[in-house]
């Protein structure tokens, strides 16, 4: 019973590296989503998707590429990274915006 | 004004108190509400949907009032392990349309002997 599986759990990236973060979800969800949790912020939406094909983006997409390629499968690309994405990030799924979201365990990554 | 506003705590209480967190929204035509519960340094999790009627699951109750738009969860009898971070969190439209969740930045609650 998988859900949402996010990896990798943890990451430290020197600036200017990229790297993906990938999610998978095996409850067919149409609606995906990525955060960015600070202290202090709460969760920001990066980029979210409502079905494959169709991604677009949140409050915070900077710096971030995203594609939807399938159901499954929602994987997000720092293009370069920089110190300010130093953050946890978390992966979500769900039917739609009205309906309980499953969450990913979250990565947390370092940017030095 | 942030779309979604809560009391970030802590809370401490002890053991079997009752206690009560509120939370307000700015966008008034937010469709559906919810309690996530988020423990430390791990991902949110559903506590229960926000019915406008109110609704009740055990020792929780969560009451929405949509004309001041407010949304409450009461605890009664608390656990040590109700311990944890609450989320409120409103699903709002997006300015390029679309629907999001919008969280709120959480209440700590620390329930002790």
């Amino acid at each position: 019973n998988a859900g949402v599986t996010q990896t990798p759990k943890f990451q430290v990236l020197k600036t200017g590296q990229s790297m993906t973060l990938q999610c998978a979800q095996d409850m067919n969800h149409e609606y995906m989503s990525w955060y960015r949790q600070d202290p202090g912020m709460g969760l920001r939406l990066i980029h979210y998707s409502v079905g494959a094909g169709i991604t677009d983006q949140g409050e915070v997409p900077n710096g971030y590429n995203v594609s939807r390629s399938t159901t499954e499968d929602f994987p997000l690309r720092l293009l370069s990274a920089a110190p300010s994405q130093t953050s946890v990030y978390f992966c979500a799924s769900s039917w739609d915006t009205n309906t309980e979201a499953f969450f990913g365990q979250g990565t947390r990554l370092t940017v030095v | 004004r942030k779309e979604v506003e809560q009391d970030p705590g802590p809370f401490n209480v002890p053991e079997g108190a009752t206690v009560a967190f509120n939370c307000t929204y700015s966008n008034s035509a937010s469709q559906s509400f919810f309690w996530y519960r988020q423990d430390c340094r791990k991902e949110p999790k559903l506590l229960m949907s926000v019915y406008s009627s109110g609704n009740e699951d055990g020792r929780f109750t969560a009451q929405l009032n949509r004309a001041s738009q407010y949304i409450s969860l009461l605890i009664r009898d608390s656990k040590l392990s109700d311990s944890a971070t609450y989320l409120c969190v409103v699903n709002m439209g997006l300015t390029g349309g679309g629907n999001k969740l919008t969280f709120g930045t959480g209440t700590q609650l620390k329930v002790e002997l």
